[in-house]
């Protein structure tokens, strides 16, 4: 069965600080995706990132990164230096290989930043 | 380039009507899917419309239905609605394989 797993429901930062998103999911299937999306209060889900299964690299945007370990079924966000524009939901979510749009997604981590 | 539209985007019915909103995907996607999004469970898939042909279905009753147009619009239909069934409706569009677009989705309530 598919399943993503953001343990942290809520997490609350201090402007500057470093705050690291965890998701951890399951498949069986040997082909699949992996994404980040981030929902602000306006409701539509802004796409970050989509990494494959075969595709372990790490990933840095400016203050965004990604790592993503095969061995422990894990997809970790980390916003380095946080601000205030980035409080809001993100959602991890994860799709297979021959249902590419059926997302599952993670119950989401409201992220708050306070100035 | 215009993004994904939905509308209304706010809606209020009462149980037992239904509801149709609709989802304008973004020029040149033909793949267009949709999500329901509640406090208790979450952001859940309903289907995937590609070509005008349902590709793909979530785990929702019969009441909840949908389509797509040869232009790629879609609608999705809620038959008999329930208070359950108050929820951010979300669409989603997309060029094939590639990652999805989603709009500002329709809030429902049901009273």
């Amino acid at each position: 069965a598919q399943k993503v797993t953001q343990a942290q429901t809520e997490i609350s930062v201090v402007e500057k600080e470093d705050v690291t998103l965890d998701c951890v999911y399951e498949t069986r299937d040997t082909t699949y995706y992996l994404f980040w999306y981030k929902q602000p209060p306006s409701g539509e889900l802004v796409f970050l990132i989509r990494r494959n299964s075969f595709d372990e690299q790490n990933e840095i945007s400016g203050r965004y990164s990604w790592n993503f370990q095969k061995s422990t079924s894990s997809f970790n966000f980390t916003i380095t230096a946080s601000q205030v524009v980035d409080s809001a939901v993100y959602f991890c979510a994860l799709s297979e290989e021959y249902n590419f749009n059926k997302f599952y997604f993670g119950s989401g981590t409201k992220l708050n930043v306070k100035p | 380039k215009a993004g994904v539209t939905q509308t209304p985007r706010y809606l209020i019915k009462t149980r037992g009507q239904q509801v149709t909103l609709s989802c304008s995907p973004i020029s040149g996607h033909r793949s267009v899917s949709w999500y329901q999004q509640t406090p208790g469970q979450g952001l859940q898939f309903l289907f995937e419309y590609f070509s005008e042909t349902q590709r793909n279905k979530g785990n929702f009753p019969g009441r909840f239905s949908g389509r797509q147009f040869s232009n790629s619009r879609s609608e999705m239909n809620v038959s008999t609605l329930e208070l359950g069934d108050s929820a951010l409706y979300l669409c989603a569009s997309s060029l094939q394989g590639d990652e999805q677009f989603f709009g500002p989705g329709t809030r429902l309530t049901v009273l």
